[in-house]
């Protein structure tokens, strides 16, 4: 089974401008989570889709932030236009709905993006 | 409020064990978690624990929890070289908001 997958892995972008980043959740996962880890601090929430819906965006920063989730698959967060403080790894993960029939409760991670904004 | 709180450095000897001790402020935290990321690699869920629990163990690791004083710790028995990483502590309530508060990360590093 593939896990979490996401583009780019590296992105090095110039303060102002604008950068996508996209998130390909594991077949069948309901729930798509972002979050991101700046300048070696904890990692933080950012918002939680459940399909196409946003269930939590309480993590989101400010509104430069874009998440879109059309269809329920795929997931892109846009940035723009980017800031310095933007700079760090970027998670995406996601997680079955339910705990019943076996089901994890847990959620998978990506393998994140680094973004750099000079 | 939410917060999780880990120390930020563990050294150990080849082949000793290694502790790492979280503590979490959230008493309705229903589960724990401990993920690993390797260098230049992302998050990996080590293992997780139900709150309901005081241990679990897997192979090489033990989880203990104390739910009194919200402390979490992750005991690594006859540690590699490989087990050199960043460990995550981390906790979430399992709603439908089901969002994971994470700790700083302890990197773990292994002295020959």
């Amino acid at each position: 089974e593939a896990g979490v997958t996401q583009f780019p892995s590296h992105s090095v972008i110039e303060k102002g401008q604008t950068v996508t980043l996209r998130c390909d959740p594991i077949s069948g996962h309901d729930n798509l989570y972002w979050y991101r880890r700046v300048m070696g601090k904890e990692i933080k929430f950012l918002l939680h889709f459940v399909k196409e819906s946003k269930q939590d965006e309480s993590g989101m920063p400010n509104n430069r932030f874009l998440a879109e989730r059309t269809g329920g698959t795929y997931s892109t967060l846009k940035v723009q236009p980017a800031e310095l403080e933007d700079s760090g790894v970027y998670f995406c993960a996601s997680s079955q709905s339910g705990t019943s029939g076996g089901k994890s409760p847990t959620q998978y991670f990506g393998p994140g993006t680094r973004l750099t904004v000079l | 409020g939410e917060d999780v709180e880990q120390s930020l450095f563990l050294s150990v000897r080849e082949g000793d064990s290694s502790v790492i001790n979280c503590t979490y402020t959230d008493s309705s935290s229903t589960y724990l978690y401990w993920y690993k990321q390797e260098p230049g690699a992302g998050l990996q869920l080590l293992t997780y624990i139900f709150s309901n629990m005081d241990m679990k163990q897997d192979q090489r690791l033990t989880v203990l929890l104390n739910k009194k004083d919200k402390h979490l710790s992750l005991r690594i028995a006859d540690t590699q070289t490989g087990d050199s990483a960043i460990y995550f502590c981390a906790e979430s309530r399992y709603s439908s908001a089901s969002k994971i508060i994470f700790g700083s990360g302890t990197r773990l590093s292994i002295r020959p």
